[in-house]
């Protein structure tokens, strides 16, 4: 039973560029979850989506960030005209109900993006 | 809003015990959970806390009091391995998302 799946794990990209992250979750579970984690910082919730809906996106920045989770395929986290600013571990988590679960959620391995 | 505020860093010995403690101020409360971090890793799942007491987890152990907005995690019989970033995190009233702390950082030194 493969874990949740994120690719690619390290991503360069240009100042200006764009970076798309994606996320394959657990089998059976149809809630997915990112955050973004900073150097030396937490993790901070950045969007909440079940397949073809966006549930919580209140911490999502308003310009340049979207994210979607199609009826086939992966989630991605797409940002467009990344920016230094953007560097940073971000992960997604799934789950088979919401949070209010002993299980909580399981964590992919992270994506690792470096805008030069 | 949500607030959680845990120690930035912990160093304990091999063998001892560390407790981190875990204060929080949020809109709803749908259980608390603390994760374990190595550096450059995924986030892994140590304990859930929805109810008070005391949940014990072989070495690991987590405590909740609701009416206080406290939780500490206890580490038994420190190992090597053990140094790690340690999360502690809230789920809201509604229960889709996690609010987290900033993390403490633990050094087991021998």
């Amino acid at each position: 039973n493969a874990g949740v799946m994120q690719n690619p794990r390290h991503l360069v990209r240009r100042r200006g560029q764009e970076a798309r992250l994606r996320c394959s979750p657990m089998k059976g579970h149809s809630h997915v979850y990112w955050y973004r984690q900073l150097p030396e910082e937490g993790l901070k919730f950045m969007v909440y989506l079940q397949k073809e809906n966006i549930i919580d996106e209140s911490g999502m920045p308003k310009e340049r960030f979207s994210a979607e989770f199609p009826k086939e395929g992966p989630s991605i986290l797409r940002i467009q005209q990344v920016v230094r600013g953007d560097s940073a571990a971000y992960f997604c988590a799934s789950s088979p109900v919401n949070t209010g679960s002993i299980d909580g959620y399981t964590f992919g391995s992270g994506t690792r993006l470096t805008v030069v | 809003g949500q607030n959680i505020d845990q120690p930035t860093e912990m160093t304990a010995t091999e063998g001892a015990i560390v407790q981190i403690n875990c204060t929080y101020q949020t809109s709803g409360f749908n259980g608390l959970f603390w994760y374990q971090q190595h550096a450059g890793e995924a986030p892994t799942f140590l304990s859930y806390n929805v109810l008070d007491g005391l949940e014990e987890k072989g070495r690991f152990s987590s405590f909740l009091s609701r009416s206080k907005g406290y939780s500490y995690l206890l580490l038994k019989e420190l190992q090597m391995k053990d140094s790690a970033s340690y999360l502690c995190a809230v789920s809201g009233a509604a229960g889709n998302k996690l609010t987290f702390g900033g993390g403490t950082r633990v050094l087991v030194k021998p």
